[in-house]
């Protein structure tokens, strides 16, 4: 089953606002990171975190990693229309071997019409 | 900057059929990765290879299989093409061993398994 589940699976921004996601386990992770898909591309890596209460910022992302390592938050301040896309959270899980990556389902970030 | 680039954009294949995607990075990545994307479920690994010549099973690899004969080259092999492989395969490389968090994506291939 899906190791990161992401909240909320969509959502509508109208520009100017404030929009917040979360990606939460039952795993404990070292490492989160925040990736955007825009339609037609591959996803971007957009915030890394590397320890527990770390809070990292990119231009207009803030990204959080929780305290229990079990979650991680990206807030989108001010949006604009070219923030849309799919946004995923994802980091290794420590018992996989090489480290690879386990992604979450992704939250789709649509504009209001 | 990283250039992953993915041989075909849209692919339409029969049941049945074999099937190559092919996936080049020109930034001499050690390892290269691949991936579906579906809807709600995000990105799952297929297959991943450290090396070349080397391949490791991701977390869905049945139905699959990978060829990596050059460092900058990685493809992926459907044997018999099934219509619940219809979906978007992203292939990624990264650089060095260890955590692989800088990965640079190609822009997908959508395949349409009829």
């Amino acid at each position: 089953g899906q190791q990161l589940n992401q909240s909320p699976q969509s959502m509508f921004i109208q520009e100017g606002e404030d929009v917040s996601m979360n990606c939460t386990s039952s795993s404990i992770f070292n490492t989160w990171l925040w990736y955007k898909q825009e339609p037609g591309e591959g996803p971007v890596l957009l915030i890394a975190l590397y320890k527990a209460g770390e809070l990292t910022s990119n231009g207009r992302l803030t990204a959080q990693f929780g305290i229990t390592r079990k979650d991680s938050f990206l807030n989108i301040s001010a949006s604009i229309p070219s923030d849309v896309g799919i946004y995923f959270c994802a980091g290794p899980l420590i018992k996989a071997a090489g480290n690879k990556l386990t992604f979450g389902g992704g939250t789709r970030v649509l504009v209001k019409p | 900057d990283v250039k992953v680039t993915q041989s075909s954009r849209y692919l339409v294949k029969r049941t049945g059929e074999k099937v190559f995607l092919e996936c080049v990075q020109d930034m001499d990545h050690e390892n290269m990765f691949w991936y579906r994307q579906d809807p709600g479920l995000g990105l799952r690994l297929i297959y991943f290879s450290y090396d070349v010549k080397m391949k490791e099973k991701g977390d869905i690899p049945e139905g699959y299989s990978v060829s990596r004969e050059k460092k900058e080259r990685f493809s992926l092999i459907l044997e018999s093409a099934s219509t619940n492989q219809t979906s978007m395969y992203l292939c990624a490389s990264s650089p060095g061993v260890g955590l692989n968090e800088k990965l640079f994506f190609g822009s997908g291939t959508q395949l349409s398994v009829l």
